[in-house]
Formats: structure tokens, sequence, C-alpha cells
């Protein structure tokens, strides 16, 4: 049983535009929304979180936007560059993210053309 | 900001070894660490989740008995994988945590069992 659902699998984007992933969820019970950035080899870093109390959360060029009676978030990348091509992961979890391990979706591979 | 290592980065091993990998946490102490595991190309699925002193918890389907776990002390976590198999290559990475809020991932560990 997938938990959290992401889309799309993968993503070329031109320099400059909107880079825009989705993911949806089932667990009612999930609280809190992150965003991973992975480079290949490496362990996921985080870039941007989100709690239900709140539609959207904007961190630099990055926004998360949260819709709770769809179950639904998604994840924004504005003026996206050539450095932001990696592998993102939306997750979603239980009491905090540091309480209770991370449901994680399957994975957006984005590439930015320049 | 919090700063979480594995080591080693990567290790070969043979058939029917064990194989030990520690996460410490460098600058903070983790009341817990969490353990993941990545295939190639596709997403973290939680293994385990461990509390200082505690037996860690482990996700339905992990073998307890041959993924052991200890979490010996605040900063430091080992994921011993015995008598590995070919299946067991993936990549291994840690989380730890402080606070209920936010988890912190190490770098990760890529295991090859030949």
């Amino acid at each position: 049983q997938q938990q959290v659902k992401q889309s799309p699998q993968s993503l070329i984007v031109q320099k400059g535009g909107i880079s825009i992933i989705n993911c949806a969820y089932e667990n009612t019970a999930f609280d809190y929304f992150p965003w991973y950035q992975q480079f290949p080899g490496k362990g996921p870093a985080l870039l941007i979180a989100i709690r239900p109390d709140v539609s959207e959360k904007k961190e630099g060029r990055f926004t998360i936007s949260f819709n709770k009676s769809a179950k639904q978030f998604s994840l924004h990348i504005m003026d996206s560059q050539p450095g932001d091509s990696a592998t993102y992961f939306c997750a979603a979890s239980i009491g905090g993210g540091g309480a209770d391990g991370l449901t994680f979706g399957k994975g957006t591979h984005l590439i930015i053309q320049p | 900001g919090a700063v979480v290592s594995q080591h080693p980065s990567w290790v070969i091993c043979k058939s029917g070894t064990s194989v030990k990998i520690e996460c410490r946490s460098l600058d903070f102490q983790a009341t817990t660490m969490f353990w993941y595991r990545q295939f190639p190309k596709q997403s973290l699925m939680l293994m385990a989740t461990s509390n200082e002193g505690s037996k860690a918890t482990y996700e339905q389907g992990v073998e307890k008995d041959k993924f052991l776990i200890n979490h010996a002390s605040l900063t430091l976590s080992t994921l011993t994988v015995t008598s590995a198999h070919p299946e067991d290559s993936s990549f291994y990475i840690c989380s730890a945590s402080d606070s209920p809020n936010e988890q912190f991932f190490g770098p990760g560990t890529r295991l090859t069992v030949l």
C-alpha cells in the first residue's frame, strides 16, 4: 500500500521556468509534509516542509501548496536553474518530522535544460 | 546546522559475511535515529526506528535478526547486516533527530554484496 503518491516520475523544464511536482496522501493522521532534494550517491536534504494548518509556505524559490480537503500537496520551483536538476521526494509523517519515520513518495527526476 | 555522518560511504563484501554501518550525529544529541533503504532509482523505505538505550522498532517485513540495530549512545547508531547476500545490496541511509520537528539525513552507505 503506497501511502504517498508522487507525480510525475520525471520532468524536464527549461531554465527559468516553473517546475511543479505533485503528491497525494491517504493517511489523514499525517501532519508533517516535507520535500527533499537528492543528488546521485548522496543522502536527501530537506528543502521545505509544511504542516496542515497552513495552505502555502514559501522559502526563496521553493513553495509548497497544501490542500487538506483533497489530501494533496505540491512543490513549485520558480525560476528553475540547471543546479536544481536532481531527484525530489515528497514525504509525510505523523507527530512531526523527527518523532516518526517518514513515508516517501517514489520520487521525481527533474532535469532543467539550459 | 545539524550534521549526520555515515561510515563507511561504500563497502563491498562477500556473500555470507556481516557488515556494520555506523551513523553518527556530529553536533547534536540524537534521541531518535532512523534507518532507511533505497534501491537504485527508487524511493527510501523506512527499515527501523531506534531510540537511545531502547530496542529498535522494525517496520513490517524487515527481518530484525538480519538487520541488527544498536543505538548505544546519543550520537551513535549502528546497522549490522548479518550473513549478507546479493539481494541486500542497496543504499542504506540513516537519519537522526533531537526533537519532534525534523530529522537530518546522513550521506548514505552503498553496500555491494558479491
